[in-house]
């Protein structure tokens, strides 16, 4: 089993749609947890990180049950620019590499 | 936010021989940097953990050898991948751990790309 699996993509959206991408992770001792946005050819980028308490950032949500080792990205009002391949990643410890998930693609189009 | 930089950002090299990739923090120290690789449509995959000072510690499959690493100072790790052959062509992508305040961040550089004909 995979570290970390994702949603298999990839996802096709119009603007304005509300999207929902979601991840689980095999170790239950994981400790950090976060998405990523990947664009083409492009380094990785820190969307946000994840809390069991679920946090929002604009229009971007994400909730993490640790019980059932799941994490989720929800997206409202997908944009243009949102088009982009969502990393799932998570940390083990602190001081350790990330484990990234094989991302999500997203393509929002007008 | 800090800054890492990689160099080159792209390069192409004729079978067997030895390309050398920078990865520099540019505005903090870092005591470890870890260097993955991405082959298309495939996540980033951990290669080594480079801590300053010490000898790198190398994922399964990843062979010492061929991929060389030396972090010699608290801003600079450098991977070299001798005798390049065409399956080493991939995205090369590392990230800096930044650690102090409230929180742990690891920032990435831009990756390098590397084409062996």
């Amino acid at each position: 089993r995979k570290e970390v699996e994702q949603d298999p993509g990839p996802f096709n959206v119009p603007e304005g749609a509300t999207v929902a991408f979601n991840c689980t992770y095999s170790n239950s001792a994981s400790q950090s947890f976060f998405w990523y946005r990947q664009d083409c050819r492009k380094e990785p980028k820190l969307l946000m990180s994840v809390y069991s308490s679920g946090n929002e950032d604009g229009r971007f949500t994400a909730q993490l049950n640790r019980a059932s080792q799941y994490i989720s990205l929800l997206i409202r009002d997908s944009k243009l620019s949102d088009s982009a391949t969502y990393l799932c990643v998570v940390n083990k410890r602190a001081g350790t590499a990330l484990i990234f998930g094989k991302g999500t693609t997203l393509s929002v189009s007008s | 936010g800090a800054v890492v930089s990689q160099h080159p950002s792209w390069v192409i090299c004729k079978s067997g021989t030895s390309v050398k990739i920078e990865c520099r923090s540019l505005d903090f120290q870092a005591t470890t940097m870890f260097w993955y690789r991405q082959f298309p449509k495939q996540s980033l995959m951990l290669m080594a953990t480079s801590n300053e000072g010490s000898k790198a510690t190398y994922e399964q499959g990843v062979e010492k050898d061929k991929f060389l690493i030396n972090h010699a100072s608290l801003t600079l790790s450098t991977l070299t991948v001798t005798s390049a052959h065409p399956e080493d062509s991939s995205f090369y992508i590392c990230s800096a751990r930044r650690s102090g305040g409230w929180q742990e961040t690891q920032y990435f550089g831009p990756g390098t790309r590397l084409l062996v004909l």
